[in-house]
């Protein structure tokens, strides 16, 4: 298996919604990350996990809140979210210590 | 801290015609380098990557790219432009061990038939 598997494809929700994104491999990464993607712009790094402990958290707002529950899964807890939130969520797994990111399909967000 | 520059964010060419997209990265260390296409509303898939082995590397889809450390280059190319390869193409880098992927800003390749 060498898919980085992202659920749902596409979330509309409100600002005083709660969502989570799910993102899963089981490719055996020790790695796993999340990124936003703006239109027409490369992906943004938000956050890395290495073995199911945050590394990175690249000064996101806390209305993002991610999970790591074990090695295969990576959740994004989403609350209060602003429009300006809207983007495709990008959720990535890769080898400790190595740099190549395997992504997923993306989960496209829409805060209305 | 790393940096990728990709020049010209839209590209065009014709159906046949060679595909050139141009990387430069600024590190004093050769970084990990990657191409990746993002076609649209989808993920990153991964072209190909330089890790220090071969300085010419072959990717997917018939795309190949260059390492050269004295011109801190890594262009792609591919030598005959299918209408399917019209997409956004990403250039990568990191240094070995660091999670941080810095990207270039894209290009946006048309196909003209």
């Amino acid at each position: 298996d060498t898919e980085v598997t992202q659920t749902p494809k596409h979330l509309v929700m409100g600002m005083t919604n709660k969502k989570s994104l799910k993102c899963e491999q089981h490719m055996g990464h020790r790695a796993m990350y999340w990124y936003k993607q703006k239109a027409k712009k490369p992906p943004e790094l938000m956050f890395v996990y290495s073995y199911e402990k945050l590394s990175i958290n690249e000064s996101v707002p806390s209305r993002f809140s991610p999970e790591c529950p074990n090695s295969s899964l990576l959740n994004l807890h989403l609350h209060a979210l602003q429009p300006e939130d809207s983007a495709l969520y990008l959720c990535a797994s890769g080898s400790t210590g190595d740099t190549e990111a395997f992504f997923g399909q993306g989960t496209r967000l829409t805060v209305v | 801290a790393q940096s990728v520059t990709q020049l010209g964010s839209h590209v065009s060419v014709s159906e046949g015609a060679l595909v050139l997209l141009r990387c430069n990265y600024s590190s004093s260390v050769p970084p990990y380098l990657f191409w990746y296409v993002q076609y649209p509303n989808q993920g990153l898939q991964l072209l190909l990557k330089y890790t220090s082995a071969a300085t010419l590397v072959k990717g997917i889809n018939g795309f190949e790219a260059e390492f050269k450390k004295s011109e801190t280059s890594f262009h792609l190319t591919k030598p005959s432009a299918h209408m399917s390869d019209a997409a956004e193409y990403f250039c990568a880098a990191a240094l070995y061990g660091n999670n941080r992927l810095a990207f270039g800003k894209g290009n946006q390749v048309v196909v003209i038939p």
